[in-house]
């Protein structure tokens, strides 16, 4: 079983609009979590953390975490077509002494200009 | 930014054959990872290494692969003997002191074919 689910598994949305990024971790030892972004033919790059509960806003990109129910999300208002790419959530855990993400299987998004 | 450099882009071999993937990760970052991505889908981890030693692999880390990182050279991924399944893109990372809340800082990858 996964362990860290997202949904959707594609989405499209106009320049413009809201994208909404959902993500689902079913190990309680995952206590940080993070969105990667790649674009074709590069690597993943950290796009924002999130370790606390509630929102966490930088510019058009608003985490949000819930660690009683696990669930983290991505909402990118006014979006790019230069935000289409996939994007992946990512964690890691409270316990154990290296950093190992594990990442979920990435949501694609398409901004339709 | 802070640049992860990766070595070559692309490598054809044929199954049965080593091949060693190149990484030169950012300069005072002291923890390495290689990651596995089939199909442009899931990032797989296969292992990171600290000071010299493999720290955490996973199960995909096959006892066919191999890490190292000689001083003042690259931290390489070695396949011997490769197989099919060993097709897919390669990519390391590395970050600065390997905590928990740390960024992980990936490369554009290594798309290894395996014929």
């Amino acid at each position: 079983q996964q362990k860290v689910q997202q949904s959707p598994e594609s989405l499209s949305v106009p320049e413009g609009g809201m994208a909404s990024l959902n993500c689902t971790s079913s190990d309680r030892n995952f206590q940080y979590f993070w969105w990667y972004r790649q674009h074709s033919g590069e690597g993943p790059k950290a796009l924002m953390s999130i370790f606390s509960d509630g929102d966490k806003k930088e510019g058009r990109f608003t985490a949000h975490l819930n660690k009683a129910s696990l669930h983290v999300s991505l909402h990118i208002r006014d979006s790019q077509p230069s935000d289409s790419a996939l994007y992946f959530c990512a964690a890691s855990g409270a316990t154990g002494g290296n950093n190992k993400l594990t990442f979920g299987q990435g949501t694609v998004l398409s901004v339709i200009p | 930014g802070p640049k992860v450099l990766q070595i070559p882009s692309h490598q054809i071999i044929d199954m049965g054959q080593m091949v060693t993937l190149n990484c030169d990760p950012v300069s005072n970052h002291l923890y390495f990872y290689w990651y596995k991505q089939i199909l442009g889908q899931q990032m797989e981890f296969l292992v990171n290494f600290y000071n010299g030693k493999v720290m955490e692999k996973s199960k995909l880390f096959k006892d066919q692969f191999s890490v190292e990182r000689p001083d003042g050279s690259y931290f390489t991924l070695k396949i011997q003997p490769t197989a099919l399944e060993d097709s897919a893109v390669y990519f390391c990372a590395s970050s600065l002191r390997g905590q928990k809340n740390e960024r992980l800082f990936f490369g554009h990858g290594t798309k290894l074919s395996v014929l």
